[in-house]
């Protein structure tokens, strides 16, 4: 099983501010890589796929890079709807799919 | 616009089955795509329990396999789940979802149940 690793947990920033949130595999996924974010009391929203693909109607704000092992979300400028917990998800090897445990994206 | 609805019972005595429908609208589940079910825990993470690609392949986490069905009705375009031999640990909020080769997407807005005597 994949296990993917998320970092930080907890990241506190402000409005306006860039977020970098990682998520490490512990063997290649290649590019099948996918992130969510999801708020309180709703199911997650697919973000990216393929690793750098954003999904139908996600802002530019929002990006993907990484391939292998090491993969990045990065909110360029953060708008007061981005704070939530983000996921990532590999498919690369399964099943299982595997998750990351989260990352809480919190203002400051 | 592909949709998902959960439903079934909110409530399960420990060692129970768990029985949860996925009704869906706007595409057919025998279309080409995998159908599948998460859960999460109260507070914790995203857990994939299996999924289904019309006609006849299924596939499961193997740490819930023994325990796991998961069947399709075409004639109602629905998608079921059943968990045997629940325990206070099942207790999460279970989604349905459709899973491509590269995404999961778009999800059910989750039904909570909860494992109790």
């Amino acid at each position: 099983e994949i296990v993917l690793t998320q970092s930080p947990a907890t990241l506190s920033l402000s409005p306006g501010e860039r977020a970098t949130l990682s998520c490490r595999a512990s063997q290649s996924v290649g590019s099948y890589l996918a992130w969510y974010q999801q708020k309180p009391g709703q199911a997650p929203r697919l973000l990216i796929y393929d690793a750098s693909n954003r999904a139908t109607g996600i802002p530019a704000r929002f990006s993907g890079r990484g391939s292998g092992t090491d993969f990045t979300l990065t909110i360029s400028s953060l708008e007061p709807e981005d704070f939530a917990v983000y996921y990532c998800q590999q498919r690369s090897n399964w099943p299982p799919i595997t998750f990351g445990q989260g990352t809480r994206l919190e203002i400051k | 616009q592909v949709q998902l609805q959960e439903s079934g019972p909110g409530l399960v005595k420990p060692s129970e089955t768990l029985s949860l429908t996925c009704a869906v609208s706007g595409s057919s589940i025998s279309s080409g795509f995998y159908w599948g079910w998460i859960r999460q825990p109260p507070g914790k993470g995203l857990e994939w329990i299996g999924n289904l690609y019309h006609p006849g392949s299924t596939f499961y986490n193997p740490s819930l396999k023994s325990r796991v069905t998961i069947s399709a009705d075409t004639s109602k375009n629905q998608l079921s789940l059943k968990l045997t031999s629940v325990t206070a640990a099942d207790t999460a909020v279970y989604y349905c979802a459709r899973d491509s080769d590269i995404l999961t997407d778009p999800w059910g807005q989750g039904t909570l149940v909860t494992v109790s005597s």
